[in-house]
């Protein structure tokens, strides 16, 4: 049964551009979550998805977008990069609002 | 606004040497307490859910506690494989799905 899986894995972008970043959901789960964690901190929480809408988002600003898919799959949209987004992003899977089992994770480094 | 708070920072213990870390939390109504444990560069791994005061949980060398204020993460008896970085977060009731985190405990053993 394969977790969550992310992609991917490494990007490097300069100041100014946009970012996808993508996440397929454990096998079951119908719910997506967002997260950026800067180094040495706990992650925080970006959004949610379930049922293809943004149910709760945190404290981020318009930049950050995203997207579900009808297979539960979802992305992760950033726009106009600044060099603060630097971190490693994090998607959290989970059935409705039970436990999140979260992936891997993308490390952006923007320059 | 709800908040987590983990102590120590860092935990230096030699294989063996039992020890607890702490999260002290505040939340409007509490949905869940999570654990999760994080290696380097990865995403971070589930440990443990707890929902009621007075609740534990046990998994191999590890016991999370909790109480109306705070939880712990019981390390009995250490090895060298348990070296990493502890997180708590909380789920409020009236949130839908977003977890608070806390900065974490960086736990090292050393043989």
């Amino acid at each position: 049964d394969a977790g969550v899986t992310q992609s991917p894995t490494h990007l490097i972008k300069t100041r100014g551009q946009q970012v996808t970043l993508r996440c397929s959901p454990k096998s079951g789960h119908d719910t997506v979550s967002w997260y950026q964690q800067a180094l040495g901190q706990g992650p925080q929480f970006i959004f949610q998805y379930y049922e293809e809408e943004e149910r709760q988002r945190g404290n981020f600003p318009d930049r950050f977008s995203g997207h579900q898919f009808p297979n539960y799959s979802s992305e992760l949209n950033v726009n106009a990069l600044l060099l603060g987004d630097s971190a490693l992003y994090l998607c959290a899977s989970s059935f409705g609002q039970e436990t999140q089992y979260f992936g891997p994770g993308t490390r952006l480094l923007v320059l | 606004e709800d908040q987590v708070t983990q102590s120590p920072e860092a935990l230096r213990l030699q294989e063996g040497e039992s020890s607890s870390l702490n999260c002290s939390y505040t939340v409007s109504g509490l949905r869940g307490l999570f654990w999760y444990r994080q290696d380097p560069g990865k995403g971070p791994e589930f440990l443990f859910t707890l929902y009621s005061a007075g609740e534990e949980k046990e998994k191999e060398r590890l016991k999370a506690t909790l109480t109306k204020k705070e939880s712990f993460l019981h390390i009995t008896a250490p090895k060298p494989e348990d070296s990493a970085t502890y997180l708590c977060a909380v789920q409020a009731t009236d949130s839908w799905g977003k977890l608070q985190f806390g900065a974490g405990t960086q736990v090292v053993v050393t043989p």
